[in-house]
Order: C-alpha cells, then sequence, then structure tokens
C-alpha cells in the first residue's frame, strides 16, 4: 500500500488528453511539500517529468503538465503519442515518516 | 554529463549482507543529497534511503531501518549502501539517485542504472 494513491492504470488513444492522480495527505502534499512525476519507459531508469509540482525540465514537451491543489497532484498528457506509453509515479516527501514516498505507479497505454 | 554507475549487487542467501556502491561524476558531488531507490520486479518504486550533503541528516523507508545503513564518501564521490540481515522481500533493482537539494526533500535527478539484488537461497 503506497503513501500516494494513483489509478493503477489509464488508456487513451493517439492525440487525445489524459490525467493521472496522485492523492496524499496533509503529512505529504497537504503539508505543502512540492510534487514531482518520473517517466519510466519499459527496462529502463526513470527520469523526471515534472518537478516542483508544475516545473518542466528542459527536453521534456509542453504536451506534459502538473498541477497540485490541496492533498492532490495531477500529471496531464495532451496530445498522446505511441512514444507516451510508459509507467509514471508521483513523488513527494512526508514529514512523518521523515523521507520521500512514492505513489503505486500508474501503467499508460496508448491505444 | 552527470553519471550514476551502481554495482555491488549480486544473489545472496536470507540473512547475508552485501554492500551496494554508487560512483558519481560530473557535478559536485559534496553540493547534493543522494538517495536509494529499489524496483522489485514488475513491481513500483520505492524509496530505501536518503542522506544529506553533509550526512547530517539520514533517513530510512520502515522496510529497512535497522537493518541498512547509507553512507557517503565525498573525497570519492561515492555513496554506499550496507545491507544486513537481507530477506527474500528485499529481492529488487536498486537505483542511486541524485537529489536536487542538498537536503533529502528534493526531486531525483539523475538516477543510474541499477544494480541487481536477490536475495534467495
Amino acid at each position: 500500500q503506497s503513501v500516494l494513491t494513483q489509478p493503477p492504470s489509464v488508456s487513451g488513444a493517439p492525440g487525445q488528453r489524459v490525467t493521472i492522480s496522485c492523492t496524499g495527505s496533509s503529512s505529504n502534499i497537504g503539508a505543502g511539500y512540492d510534487v514531482h512525476w518520473y517517466q519510466q519507459l519499459p527496462g529502463t531508469a526513470p527520469k523526471v517529468l515534472i518537478y516542483g509540482n508544475s516545473n518542466r525540465p528542459s527536453g521534456v514537451p509542453d504536451r506534459f503538465s502538473g498541477s497540485k491543489s490541496g492533498t492532490s497532484a495531477s500529471l496531464a498528457i495532451t496530445g498522446l503519442q505511441a512514444e507516451d506509453e510508459a509507467d509514471y509515479y508521483c513523488q513527494s516527501y512526508d514529514n512523518s515518516l521523515s523521507g520521500s514516498v512514492f505513489g503505486g505507479g500508474t501503467k499508460l497505454t496508448v491505444l | 554529463e552527470v553519471q550514476l554507475v551502481e554495482s555491488g549487487g549480486g544473489l545472496v542467501q536470507p540473512g547475508r549482507s552485501l554492500r551496494l556502491s554508487c560512483a558519481a561524476s560530473g557535478f559536485t558531488f559534496d553540493d547534493y543529497a543522494m538517495h536509494w531507490v529499489r524496483q522489485a520486479p514488475g513491481k513500483g518504486l520505492e524509496w530505501v534511503s536518503g542522506i544529506s550533503w553533509n550526512s547530517g541528516s539520514i533517513g530510512y523507508a520502515d522496510s529497512v531501518k535497522g537493518r541498512f545503513t547509507i553512507s557517503r564518501d565525498n573525497t570519492k564521490k561515492s555513496l554506499y549502501l550496507q545491507m544486513n540481515s537481507l530477506r527474500a522481500e528485499d529481492t529488487a533493482l536498486y537505483y542511486c539517485a541524485k537529489d536536487n537539494d542538498y537536503s533529502i526533500r528534493g526531486w531525483f535527478d539523475p538516477w543510474g542504472q541499477g544494480t541487481l539484488v536477490t536475495v534467495s537461497s
């Protein structure tokens, strides 16, 4: 059972928009700690996609966006492409655990 | 180019110990916190442990507390994870990751390619 809750899977057709939610609590997201998102392509190490709730590292397409409100955060992907098929994870800091926490991960399927 | 290279993984019997290493290059190692994150086969990411730039702040996941010890040697630009009393459930690919900050509260970028630890008799 992960501290941050994500849907196990989402899917969408090419060109469509999908969102992935990340629900936490008052000791992590709700305490004001930033949420970060990672993309893990099959057989590779995770790569940061969004940091500080809504910031994109250089090289990440603007099709990817992040937001945060209260005890939750969301990752939105517009203009879905086949290459977006991957696992996505949210991450934050938890002050009751005194450490980082991840969501359980969401598998994105491009139909 | 920032690079992290893990080593030390392998097959080990339950109850035994193993020490992982992570060699860093391409950045000022002692300016940043570092982390270990693991991924069991077919499962999600689990944060294992983090250490601040000067080793003054250290954290562990409850699942490894009391069994694993994280450390770093800034003169050697290296991160370590001493794993004792290993269990079958510790079987995973262990990633080394750089924090964006000197504390252990930031995001992880980049990640190494991982070293596989298999605990089995």
